[in-house]
Formats: C-alpha cells, sequence, structure tokens
C-alpha cells in the first residue's frame, strides 16, 4: 500500500544549524513527492516538488528511489522556517496526495 | 484572488447533528479536494469532484458523509448524524487541472462534536 513516514514528529534545531526532515514512502509506481509546509496561522502551501528539482527558501530535497526517501534539507535554519513540515505523495493520475503524519521543525535563536 | 474559502472556520455540533463544510475554490479552479486531519495524523484524503461530477469517492466512509460540487456555489462536505470520531480538521484544496497541477489549500474547518 502507498505510505508516506515522517519519523520525527519534533525536530528541535538552533539558528544557523543545518536541517534535514526525514520522509521515507511506499509506491509501487513512480512516485511525484511534495514537500508543504504550513506556517503558524496560515495555511498548507506548497514548498517544492521533486520534479521541479527547485530550492525554495534554501531548501531542497532530493528523491532517492534506491533509498525510497524525500528528505527536506537546508544548510543553515533560520528562526521564520519553524513550522509543520508534510512530505506528500501523488497518487495515480487523479491527483490526489498521500501525505505523512508531519513534522515540527522549530528553530531556536 | 482570494485562493481557496472554507466557511465555516469552526463548527460545533452535537451527535446525531448534521454537518455541512463549504469550499470555494480559487477563481478558475474546477477541482476540488477534500481532505480530513484527525488530531496528530497527516491529511488524509476523501474525496475528489469535478464540477457536477464525483471523480474518486474511495477515500470517505460509505455512511454518514456526502459531497457534491454543483454546477453553481461552493463544494458542500456533508456529514450526517455526527458521532464523537468526526471530531476533525477538513480540509479542502482546488486546482485548475487535475494530475500534474498544484493544489492549494483552504484554511480548513475545524468540527468539534460534543
Amino acid at each position: 500500500a502507498q505510505r508516506v513516514t515522517q519519523p520525527e514528529k519534533l525536530l528541535s534545531v538552533f539558528k544557523g544549524a543545518p536541517v534535514e526532515l526525514k520522509c521515507n514512502y511506499s509506491y509501487s509506481g513512480s512516485p511525484e513527492l511534495f514537500w508543504y509546509v504550513q506556517y503558524s496561522r496560515q495555511r498548507l502551501q506548497l514548498l517544492l516538488r521533486h520534479i521541479s528539482r527547485e530550492s525554495i527558501k534554501g531548501f531542497t530535497a532530493d528523491l532517492n528511489k534506491g533509498e525510497t526517501s524525500f528528505h527536506l534539507k537546508k544548510p543553515f535554519a533560520q528562526e521564520e522556517d519553524s513550522a509543520m513540515y508534510y512530505c506528500a505523495l501523488r497518487e495515480g493520475s487523479q491527483g490526489n496526495l498521500i501525505f505523512g503524519k508531519g513534522t515540527k521543525l522549530s528553530v531556536k535563536p | 484572488n482570494a485562493g481557496v474559502m472554507q466557511n465555516p472556520r469552526h463548527l460545533v455540533r452535537r451527535r446525531g447533528q448534521e454537518a455541512r463544510l463549504r469550499c470555494s475554490p480559487m477563481k478558475g479552479h474546477s477541482h476540488v479536494y477534500w481532505y480530513r486531519q484527525l488530531p496528530e495524523e497527516g491529511l488524509k484524503f476523501m474525496v475528489y469532484l469535478q464540477k457536477e461530477n464525483i471523480i474518486d469517492e474511495s477515500g470517505m466512509p460509505k455512511e454518514r458523509f456526502s459531497a457534491e460540487f454543483p454546477k453553481e456555489g461552493p463544494s458542500i462536505l456533508r456529514i450526517q448524524q455526527v458521532v464523537r470520531g468526526d471530531s476533525a480538521a477538513y480540509f479542502c484544496a482546488s486546482s485548475s487541472t487535475s494530475g500534474k497541477e498544484t493544489q492549494y489549500f483552504g484554511p480548513g474547518t475545524r468540527l468539534l462534536v460534543l
């Protein structure tokens, strides 16, 4: 069955430290993966998608099919990065998303 | 463009009552997805609709839940005879087309069943 796993419920780092939010998936086909972010009191918004291979707000994520992972990384965390981060997988051609349980990132000053 | 709108933002119902959740997609979007988020869980897909059509309702409970997206007006998720386990945040997302397009999310409706 298709599944997205985010093993860390909470990740706390100091400002300027590197951060890596883990995401593993299981999917029988060719996956399309996303990271969504939800800042405090704001709606869920797309951060990045693997097919774009882009860097948004200093974040990058590489799809590793061998390890079935799509970890989100940033070399130097900022306080404004504090938020809930959700990894998601798009299922089939219909477009509905399968989400992980989310990781709360807290960046301390 | 105001983005995806959902109302009400908070809804309190007693067991056995009906809950109606509304979602107005972004202007120009004709595809709507509903997701439910239980406490401490990720969002789970419920139903995917286009105007006047249900495309995929595989994630929606077979009983008490229904969804529609009429030609005019918002999409509505209806929960009949609510139970405490229905307490959750319900999110709506819209896209201009299905498949490869980005889904834009609304702020959610938080349903509390007493």
